[in-house]
């Protein structure tokens, strides 16, 4: 299947500091790209949307000012928290999609485990 | 109400025994139906998806059940590989966005 890589995979910094995790689909042209967050115990939450090379769609509750998302190319796309603070704590995963159909499969990176001291 | 329910468990369950568990969603307009397996710190991965006539892949079998809204998964013959948490997944009609359940955490004990 499809490869999807994120990196980092882990990262740890401290609280007032930007992180950027970067995305990027391996074999294949990704014309959607999706953030999700995941708290322990909890289900996935899609953060956004991202279509290349316009702006991404954010769910409700998800400040775009904070979580800047950047999808520049068919094959990467961005992920900046900015000023993190210790809520932010969370592991991000991407996932893309090889068309602009809904039907689409989605292939998932690896996610980013990050945590803000 | 969650659109999509799951019991969290943990299901405890001996090595060789089946298991099933349910999954209750709210949207009566879901089309697409999926069951993900994700592993601790991992990402989550597509296990198989659910027809409407429903489907076997192996050991594992997926019914929907469309009048009362709710799909399910079984494992035949379960294996200490099988540990992990199953998570359900919607798709509404024409939707990009995949709605999650916070999964079920199913543990085999030899």
């Amino acid at each position: 299947g499809a490869v999807v890589s994120q990196h980092p995979s882990r990262v740890i910094c401290k609280s007032g500091t930007s992180v950027k995790i970067e995305c990027r689909s391996l074999d294949f042209q990704a014309t959607t790209m999706f953030w999700y967050r995941q708290f322990p115990k909890q289900s996935l939450m899609l953060m956004a949307t991202s279509n290349e090379g316009s702006k991404a769609t954010y769910e409700q509750g998800v400040e775009k000012d904070k979580f800047l998302i950047n999808h520049a190319s068919l094959t990467l796309s961005t992920l900046t928290v900015t000023s993190a603070h210790p809520e932010d704590s969370s592991f991000y995963i991407c996932s893309a999609s090889d068309g602009r159909h809904s039907t689409d499969t989605q292939y998932f990176g690896p996610g980013t485990r990050l945590t803000v001291l | 109400r969650k659109e999509v329910e799951q019991d969290p468990g943990p299901f405890n369950v001996p090595e060789g025994a089946t298991v099933a568990f349910n999954c209750t969603y709210s949207n009566s307009a879901s089309q697409s139906f999926f069951w993900y397996r994700q592993d601790c710190r991992k990402e989550p991965k597509l296990l198989m998806s659910v027809y409407s006539s429903g489907n076997e892949d192996g050991r594992f079998t997926a019914q929907l059940n469309r009048a009362s809204q709710y799909i399910s998964l079984l494992i035949r013959d379960s294996k200490l590989s099988d540990s992990a948490t199953y998570l359900c997944v919607v798709k509404a009609y024409a939707a990009y966005q995949l709605i999650w359940g916070a999964g079920t955490k199913l543990i085999i004990k030899p």
